[in-house]
């Protein structure tokens, strides 16, 4: 399973870091997504990063890149989205995923 | 950025139903094409990836078809847990990018 965290409140302009917690598969092998859901809106991919034995490289999507970088930790099977320079457009809800898991998401508010 | 666009944005369809939905995309991605079924409040879940494989432990009424630009999903005889929002995403190349989404509703 995925269990996200770090969701909240920021202010535009702000900073904030998701964590994704894995468990039940090996995390190191997985290539690792982020997907966001605006509030009444469709899904949007945020990025993903490869596996280390796939070479560990990382993309975006086209609004959040320069703005959003994901890294991991296979020690302890976690997976982060540090996001700098923040807008109300990037008020959505924040899963992380590795197809066909899924976590429950976190809820990220960009207001003043 | 490959675009994907699906069709119908909504569809109306009764228990038992046949219906089929459409994802173009604008450019070729081959078959890498997968189909998420999302219910309100819920993460997305997988149905269907490289175009025409179902994913474990998803109903046999549901299929996919397609490769290039032009795919279906079609679900053969509509149950009422099947009433929810779809959405393609292609993975042939980066950034990955999904359909605005299906919502298929009870008529």
């Amino acid at each position: 399973q995925l269990v996200e965290s770090g969701g909240g409140l920021v202010k535009p302009g702000g900073s904030l870091t998701l964590s994704c917690a894995g468990s039940g598969f090996t995390f190191s092998d997985a290539w690792m997504s982020w997907v966001r859901q605006a509030p009444g809106k469709g899904l949007d991919w945020v990025g993903r990063i490869k596996s280390k034995a796939d070479g560990g490289t990382t993309d975006y999507g086209t609004p959040v890149k320069g703005r959003f970088t994901i890294s991991r930790d296979d020690s302890k099977n976690m997976l982060f989205l540090q996001m700098n320079s923040l807008t109300t457009e990037d008020t959505a809800v924040y899963y992380c995923n590795t197809d066909p898991v899924w976590g429950q998401g976190t809820l990220v508010t960009v207001s003043s | 950025d490959i675009q994907m666009t699906q069709s119908p944005s909504t569809l109306s369809a009764s228990v038992g139903d046949r219906v089929t939905i459409t994802c173009r995309a604008s450019q070729n991605i081959n078959s890498w094409l997968a189909w998420y079924q999302q219910k309100p409040g819920r993460a997305p879940k997988l149905l269907m990836y490289k175009a025409s494989s179902l994913e474990s432990g998803v109903p046999s009424r549901f299929s996919g078809s397609g490769s290039g630009t032009e795919f279906t999903l079609t679900i053969s005889s509509l149950q009422p847990d099947d009433f929810a929002t779809y959405y393609c995403q292609q993975y042939n190349s980066s950034p990955l990018t999904f359909g605005q989404g299906t919502r298929l509703e009870i008529k």
